[in-house]
């Protein structure tokens, strides 16, 4: 299955700044995922990256305050922007994996950002 | 909401017993899947059901779907101290012409040595 390097781990910000994550897949991937995991909650989807085009945002996130970049097969990245205390989450990068028992996904380590 | 929601929301057993949780949702699906994640960090992908499929065993896991009463149960036999993690369903929709991907609301399992 698919690997995926995360980075940051974890990082603490001030509010007004913004934080730029990466993910590195160690295989080409048509679509990458981003989703947000606030404290003790399940995980919501952001939005969706393709090569070559414009991510597609979920209902609730737009591009000025996530834009995402996608440069190639095996990498994105997500930018928090103007952060506030309320983007304090883990943010999570996904790629669709075909396993032995179907096409489930992949997951990044996860970044951990506190905005202060 | 289209999020699936688990209970019970917080699990703890003794080392050795059997732990069960179970999915429920609201949308047709094409199949539906079960992830850990180990203390926030990304999620592991566990196994994977179908539509059409009611059973599926894979070591010391089983799940079950029933797609009339739109529920699945995960049950961990034999629980280990490494089991101690949040557990997600993850239910996979085609309907709309693409993939769309949505989680449960978690059951957080703490297994005492």
């Amino acid at each position: 299955s698919a690997v995926i390097s995360q980075k940051p781990s974890r990082d603490i910000c001030q509010r007004g700044t913004s934080l730029t994550i990466q993910c590195q897949v160690d295989s080409q991937v048509t679509m990458m995922f981003w989703y947000r995991q606030q404290p003790g909650q399940s995980l919501t989807l952001i939005a969706t990256a393709n090569q070559g085009s414009e991510a597609t945002y979920e209902s609730g996130f737009v591009i000025d305050k996530f834009p995402i970049s996608r440069p190639n097969l095996t990498f994105s990245t997500l930018t928090v922007s103007n952060m506030s205390p309320e983007d304090s989450s883990i943010y999570l990068c996904s790629v669709g994996d075909r396993g032995r028992d179907g096409y489930g996904y992949t997951f990044g380590s996860g970044t951990r950002l506190t905005v202060v | 909401s289209q999020q699936g929601e688990e209970d019970p929301q917080a699990l703890s057993i003794q080392e050795g017993e059997n732990a069960t949780m179970n999915c429920s949702y609201k949308t047709s699906i094409n199949n539906l899947q079960w992830y850990r994640q180990n203390s926030g960090r990304g999620l592991v992908h566990l196994i994977l059901i179908r539509s059409n499929e009611r059973e599926k065993h894979s070591g010391r896991l089983r799940v079950t779907l029933d797609t009339s009463k739109k529920s699945s149960s995960l049950l961990i036999t034999a629980s280990r101290a490494a089991d101690t993690a949040s557990y997600f369903c993850a239910t996979v929709d085609y309907s709309g012409g693409y993939q769309k991907v949505t989680f449960g609301t978690g059951t957080k399992l703490q297994v005492i040595p």
